[in-house]
């Protein structure tokens, strides 16, 4: 079964700050999707990274994958209070999706 | 507002019974995913339908199962429930199989 980890769980960060969230699996996939999710709300789609070295951009957030490596990472540049929310990423592996934890991110003024 | 819709929003219910729960797909899209999310498991894929027809199976108990209609809702039925079993369940859509999934509200379903 895949394994998908992301670090760190939990992120307090001051507006204006920039950040990384990692997202590491244990096995080749080739579809790598990050999900946002307001506390009592449903997911909504971030990104969906196809292929080695793709790389996306969404305002604040940047999103890039390295297959080589099995990293995605989420990169938040100048935070701001609107983007606390939890970050999940999910891989798809053999027709299934495999979700991360999660990572809480709480952005401070 | 996805235009994915589910229902009902909640549902509180007895060991032992068994519900449905309801996804109506956005307009156009063919394929769509159940999901649960509780405090222990975390998000779990449960299964996927794709025109009516099933595609993937996650991690899915044999107390669960699904169909997708011909109109292209989709109802995930829930049978001999236990505490473990309260969650909350997405529904998701998309237009062909790997595309962009789009979340609907959710049901949270409570077994007392």
């Amino acid at each position: 079964e895949l394994k998908v980890e992301q670090n760190p769980l939990f992120l307090s960060m001051q507006e204006g700050k920039n950040y990384t969230i990692y997202c590491n699996y244990s096995t080749t996939s080739d579809r790598l999707y990050w999900y946002r999710q307001d506390p009592g709300k449903s997911l909504e789609s971030l990104f969906v990274l196809l292929s080695n070295g793709a790389v996306k951009q969404e305002g604040r957030l940047m999103a890039s994958l390295d297959t080589k490596a099995r990293l995605s990472t989420l990169h938040i540049t100048a935070a701001v209070h609107d983007l606390s929310a939890t970050y999940f990423c999910a891989v798809r592996y053999g027709n299934q999706f495999y979700f991360g934890t999660g990572t809480s991110l709480t952005v401070i003024p | 507002d996805s235009g994915v819709t589910q229902t009902p929003k909640h549902l509180i219910t007895a060991t032992g019974q068994r519900v449905t729960l309801r996804c109506s797909p956005r307009s156009g899209d063919l394929s769509v995913y159940w999901y649960q999310q509780s405090l222990d498991q975390g998000l779990q894929f449960l299964i996927q339908y794709y025109n009516g027809e099933e595609r993937a199976k996650g991690n899915i108990l044999e107390r669960f199962s699904a169909q997708q209609f011909p109109d292209l809702h989709s109802e995930l039925n829930l049978s001999s429930l236990e505490l473990g079993d309260s969650a909350l369940y997405f529904c998701a859509s998309s237009v062909q199989m790997l595309d962009t999934q789009y979340f609907g509200p959710g049901t949270r379903l409570t077994v007392l």
